[in-house]
């Protein structure tokens, strides 16, 4: 099963406004980071923020980490119209043979009207 | 840097067929990984390697094999192709360090049909 969701799975707002979507998990994580896909692309890391750390930016984008919610949500300001994209969150899973794999959400889509 | 290739970037099968699915990094990454792609399902993984000769399933490995010969290749063999494979098939790869949470770069794709 995935290990992180994301809400909404779709959202739509005009060019200039904020964007905010969430990601919710079910166990413990050292990291988490956020990728964007656009449309038959492959995917591009965004940020990574540990599970000691609680904001971090990077230029229009604030990511915030809550563990004891074990929830994150991703901010886009200003948005443009090539933020639209499909955003995914994804958190290290659990052990295997020593290695830990990286388990993707579903991911939100996001459209941004000019 | 090419960064990460794959090839072909679309295919058509058969049930029944074989194929292979190409992979290439030339970052000196030690993990690589397969993943699916499904509307509606986010990622998948399928396999994945941390080194040249180790290997290991994912969430969905079944149908799908693996090897990692070098460092740079990861092939993904798919050995009787049925419908239910049909997908967009991405390959990623990434700095591993005893922990697969790193950065993932990924390829462009490869988009799988099997009638």
């Amino acid at each position: 099963s995935q290990q992180g969701e994301e809400d909404p799975q779709a959202l739509s707002i005009q060019e200039g406004e904020n964007a905010t979507m969430n990601c919710s998990y079910k166990t413990s994580i050292n990291n988490l980071q956020w990728y964007r896909q656009n449309s038959g692309r492959g995917l591009v890391h965004l940020i990574l923020i540990r599970s000691n750390e609680r904001e971090k930016h990077s230029g229009r984008l604030r990511v915030t980490l809550d563990t004891s919610k074990k929830s994150s949500s991703l901010l886009i300001t200003a948005s443009r119209a090539a933020d639209t994209a499909s955003y995914f969150c994804a958190t290290d899973g659990f052990l295997i043979q020593g290695a830990q794999k990286l388990v993707f959400g579903q991911g939100t889509r996001l459209t941004i009207n000019p | 840097n090419a960064g990460v290739t794959q090839t072909p970037k679309f295919q058509v099968l058969k049930t029944g067929q074989s194929m292979t699915l190409q992979c290439a990094q030339d970052m000196n990454h030690e993990y690589m990984s397969w993943y699916r792609q499904d509307p509606g399902m986010g990622l998948r993984l399928i396999h994945y390697s941390v080194g040249a000769g180790i290997t290991d399933q994912g969430e969905v490995p079944n149908g799908y094999n693996v090897s990692r010969s070098t460092t740079e290749d990861f092939p993904l063999r798919l050995l009787s192709a049925a419908p239910s494979q049909t997908s967009v098939y991405f390959c990623a790869s990434s700095y591993y360090g005893g922990r697969a949470d790193n950065e993932q770069f990924f390829g462009p794709g490869t988009r799988l049909t099997v009638l």
